[in-house]
């Protein structure tokens, strides 16, 4: 079946460094993927939309400076903290949909946690 | 806009017991609806889904889910859980002819040996 990679799993930086969480689609194309993230005790929360070859699609409330996105190619994603502060600390999840975009099941990355010290 | 309802925070639940989850949505149109399960830090892992036809719906691990439109419900159940179901699971519903996913807060089931 399709697998979403993710990386890091985890990831501790410094306040005011910036780091990178890469998700690679491995078995196949993934014009879309979705950024997510989840607090403790709280659903996942959809952050932005990326679009292989056009801008990213963020979601009311989201920093666009602060979250970059980039779709590189069909098969991968990333999503930048910049400038990481402590409230930046959660749990972050990329998501593909099927390629159809039929609703037949999304395909999850293992998730990224990041804390800021 | 549609949303999903999790009754239930937290579900405690003996060895081998039965146990349901459930799950409540709303929406003007159709939509399909998943189950998801979480184990701690890890990605999502998909139960299993209702896109159409018979409402019972079988997935992994043994979990069934019915597919409910007049009470727009589709709970969560199997009939003996084991220590290793001890995870959160969220129901999700995504509107037909869309991509994005509306996930419900999660229920954490925790399985007593």
């Amino acid at each position: 079946g399709a697998v979403v990679s993710q990386h890091p799993s985890w990831v501790i930086c410094k306040s005011g460094t910036s780091v990178k969480i890469e998700c690679r689609s491995l078995d196949f194309q993934a014009t879309t993927m979705f950024w997510y993230r989840q607090f403790p005790k709280q659903s996942l929360m959809l952050m932005a939309t990326s679009n292989e070859g056009s801008k990213a699609t963020y979601e009311q409330g989201v920093e666009k400076d602060k979250f970059l996105i980039n779709h590189a190619s069909l098969t991968l994603s990333t999503l930048t903290v910049t400038s990481a502060h402590p409230e930046d600390s959660s749990f972050y999840i990329c998501s593909a949909p099927p390629d159809s975009g039929q609703g037949y099941g999304y395909t999850f990355g293992s998730g990224t946690r990041l804390t800021v010290v | 806009a549609q949303s999903v309802t999790q009754l239930d925070s937290q579900v405690p639940v003996f060895e081998e017991a039965p146990v349901e989850l459930r799950c409540n949505y709303s929406s003007s149109v159709s939509v399909y609806l998943f189950w998801y399960v979480q184990y701690p830090n890890q990605g999502l892992q998909l139960l299993l889904k209702y896109l159409s036809g018979s409402t019972l719906v079988k997935g992994i691990n043994g979990f069934e889910a019915e597919f409910n439109k007049s009470q727009t419900s589709f709970h969560l159940r199997k009939p003996s859980v084991h220590i290793s179901d001890t995870a959160e699971y969220f129901c999700a519903v995504v509107k037909r002819g869309y991509q994005k996913v509306t996930f419900g807060i999660g229920t954490k089931l925790q399985v007593i040996p």
